[in-house]
């Protein structure tokens, strides 16, 4: 079966550059999400997509902004990029037609910034 | 206090052995409840939904009670490859959709 896909897997930058992660959702899922993970903690919730419309906000830094496209992808854009915030950045994808659907995640992009 | 808190862990059991996990979450209003796995620098990966009457998947047992707003998981005859990393995770703005609160895990080691 499909699964959420994330690209790139690994990104190397240096302080102040900007970056931007992609996340094509399983097919059918109309909803996004976005977690941010840092070395020995749980996955933070940063903010989400409902039908290409921004859905809930978590603790995304003003430096970040994210979109959903017509097709459902998304991407999350990332400037000024800080030491702290080098991660595990997961993108998950769920669908809300029907209620209590959990969310399935992709396999990351590991962000490392020098 | 987190949301969302697990037994700290880790657990380090035999293989064959029953291992139970708890987890409780501060937000009555919170209505999805799950259980996914984490292996080292992977995504986390579902393990199975809580629903209030309890569910079973094999080996797999998950418990919801909502009064003492308390969620477990219970592994019997446990196998090396469930050594893992076992998050608890509720919906964050109640309901039964949005994003998710995660514990902070609790560490699974299985030995021979």
């Amino acid at each position: 079966a499909a699964g959420v896909i994330q690209s790139p897997r690994h990104l190397i930058k240096e302080k102040r550059e900007t970056a931007t992660l992609k996340c094509y959702p399983i097919p059918r899922h109309d909803t996004v999400y976005w977690y941010q993970q840092g070395p020995g903690q749980d996955p933070q919730f940063l903010i989400s997509f409902y039908e290409k419309m921004q859905s809930d906000k978590g603790s995304i830094p003003d430096r970040f902004s994210a979109q959903q496209f017509s097709d459902y992808h998304s991407e999350l854009n990332m400037s000024s990029l800080e030491l702290g915030d080098s991660a595990l950045y997961f993108c998950a994808s769920s669908t809300r037609r029907y209620s209590n659907q959990p969310q399935h995640f992709g396999d990351g992009t590991r962000l490392s910034i020098l | 206090r987190k949301e969302v808190e697990q037994d700290p862990g880790p657990f380090n059991v035999p293989e064959g052995a029953t291992v139970a996990f708890n987890c409780t979450y501060s937000n009555s209003a919170s209505q999805s409840f799950f259980w996914y796995r984490q292996d080292c620098r992977k995504e986390p990966k579902l393990l199975m939904s809580v629903y209030s009457s309890g569910n079973e998947d094999g080996r797999f047992t998950a418990q919801l009670n909502r009064a003492s707003q308390y969620i477990s998981l219970l592994i019997r005859d446990s196998k090396l490859s469930d050594s893992a990393t076992y998050l608890c995770a509720v919906t964050g703005y109640g309901g039964s959709q949005g994003n998710l609160i995660f514990g902070k895990g609790t560490k699974l080691s299985v030995k021979p």
